[in-house]
């Protein structure tokens, strides 16, 4: 069964600056996709950032880039340039690929971020 | 277009009770997923439908708990006899297939459950 685990319960950052949100994850499979999701007090849930598996180059979104590492499990979201709008719980979630995908998300516990100005 | 909507917002129930949460994909979207939020949590995966067929229920916490997406548009989570851990946020979300790049889930809003 996979796994994800957000470490981090609570975070806070200053505005304009920069914060990193870590994400470990355990599974066997060899391809898969991770995401991250952006939910603000609103509670619609976005998608933020993907990346799949067998990409070797980290994903990039403007102010939002990550840093996978495959064989340590890790997947990391950078927040550049925070803005008081990136307040929100951030998800980290886990899909597997393949003819057996449901296409099922696995949610990490979340991190709540707080852009403070 | 519109997004994924679910109605009610917000539903209170006695213990007990019986409750209908509805959730409209977005048009043309084949793939639709609940998913139970506990307070402070992340998102569970509840079932999962490829049109009218629901090909994953693992996720239901109990046969009190049935969801259906009859014409393969519109879907409905049904929950029995509800109890007080059935309180949570209820997300749908859509997708509009699962092959290539259009794997994307769009979530809706959610329906909030309280059971008294």
């Amino acid at each position: 069964a996979q796994t994800v685990t957000q470490s981090q319960p609570e975070m806070s950052v200053q505005e304009a600056e920069t914060v990193t949100l870590s994400c470990t994850y355990d599974t066997s499979e060899n391809n898969y996709y991770l995401f991250w999701y952006k939910q603000p007090p609103s509670r619609q849930m976005i998608l933020v950032i993907r990346q799949e598996a067998y990409k070797q180059q980290n994903a990039t979104e403007n102010r939002f880039s990550v840093n996978f590492q495959k064989a340590a499990k890790s997947f990391s979201l950078k927040i550049s340039d925070s803005q008081l709008g990136d307040t929100a719980m951030y998800f980290c979630a886990f899909m597997k690929h393949g003819s057996s995908n449901t296409g099922k998300l696995i949610f990490g516990q979340g991190t709540t971020l707080q852009v403070k100005p | 277009g519109a997004g994924v909507s679910q109605s009610p917002r917000y539903k209170v129930a006695k213990r007990g009770q019986d409750v209908a949460l509805r959730c409209d994909p977005i048009s043309g979207h084949v793939s639709l997923f609940w998913y139970q939020q506990a307070l402070g949590q992340g998102p569970e995966f509840l079932t999962y439908f490829q049109n009218e067929a629901q090909l994953d229920k693992s996720g239901l916490p109990s046969d009190r708990f049935f969801a259906e997406r009859p014409e393969g548009s519109v879907s409905t989570l049904k929950i029995q006899r509800t109890q007080q851990e059935d309180s949570a946020v209820y997300l749908c979300a859509s997708s509009l297939q699962l092959q290539g790049t259009n794997y994307e889930q769009y979530f809706g809003p959610g329906t909030r459950l309280t059971v008294t």
